[in-house]
């Protein structure tokens, strides 16, 4: 079993719209949760992190994490055509003093016009 | 502009070659980190340094090797370079504390013909 599992995707949705991107993960003490969206030949950047339960908002981003369920989830409002792009969910393991992060390997966000 | 540099953007090598891929960051970050990413496998950590002084291995070193040069400067060495070894090679930075995200650099695109 992975220890950050998202589905591929790609996920297509209109512009508009909510666009949904799942992601769980296996090591029940995680403490820490990422997301990074990542365009076509460019590198990952930072978009929301999350390490309570419950909801983060910023912007037209959610993110959602259930510690129970070892859940986490990323909505994004209002969807953008340069919202298109691969959602990486990172995950900073217990048990180092350092900052450790384990990714999946992303969901592919199209937004339809 | 502040943040993580890397050098080269692009490279290629003959299977057998060496070389070392340079990584510079100007925001004070204890930590930094090489992950490669490939196509359906994600980004997976190759080494980290968790402070000036310290390496660790990630879940694939074999065959890289790395040095800490100082706070700023991280490099990953080839010393043999294999046609395995083509990816793509991002250097991120980040404080030790675990809520931080990582501040990633633009990457280079590594051939190994």
């Amino acid at each position: 079993q992975k220890e950050v599992e998202q589905n591929s995707g790609p996920l297509s949705v209109p512009e508009g719209a909510i666009a949904s991107l799942n992601c769980t993960y296996s090591d029940r003490g995680s403490q820490s949760f990422f997301w990074y969206r990542q365009y076509s030949g460019k590198s990952p950047e930072l978009i929301m992190f999350i390490y309570s339960n419950g909801d983060k908002e910023d912007g037209r981003f959610t993110a959602q994490l259930n510690k129970a369920s070892q859940y986490v989830s990323l909505l994004i409002r209002d969807s953008q055509p340069s919202d298109s792009a691969t959602y990486l969910c990172a995950v900073n393991l217990l048990g180092g003093a350092t900052n450790k992060l384990i990714f999946g390997t992303g969901t592919l966000l199209a937004v339809q016009p | 502009n502040a943040g993580v540099t890397q050098t080269p953007k692009f490279q290629v090598l003959k299977t057998g070659q060496s070389m070392t891929l340079q990584c510079a960051q100007d925001m004070n970050h204890n930590s930094m980190y090489w992950y490669r990413q490939d196509p359906g496998m994600g980004l997976r950590l190759i080494y980290y340094s968790a402070s000036e002084g310290t390496t660790d291995k990630g879940e694939v070193p074999n065959g890289y090797n790395v040095s800490r040069l100082n706070k700023r400067e991280f490099s990953l060495r080839l010393e043999s370079a294999a046609p395995s070894q083509t990816s793509v090679y991002f250097c991120a930075s980040t404080h030790k504390v675990s809520n931080y995200g990582y501040t990633f650099g633009s990457g280079t695109r590594l051939t190994v013909v």
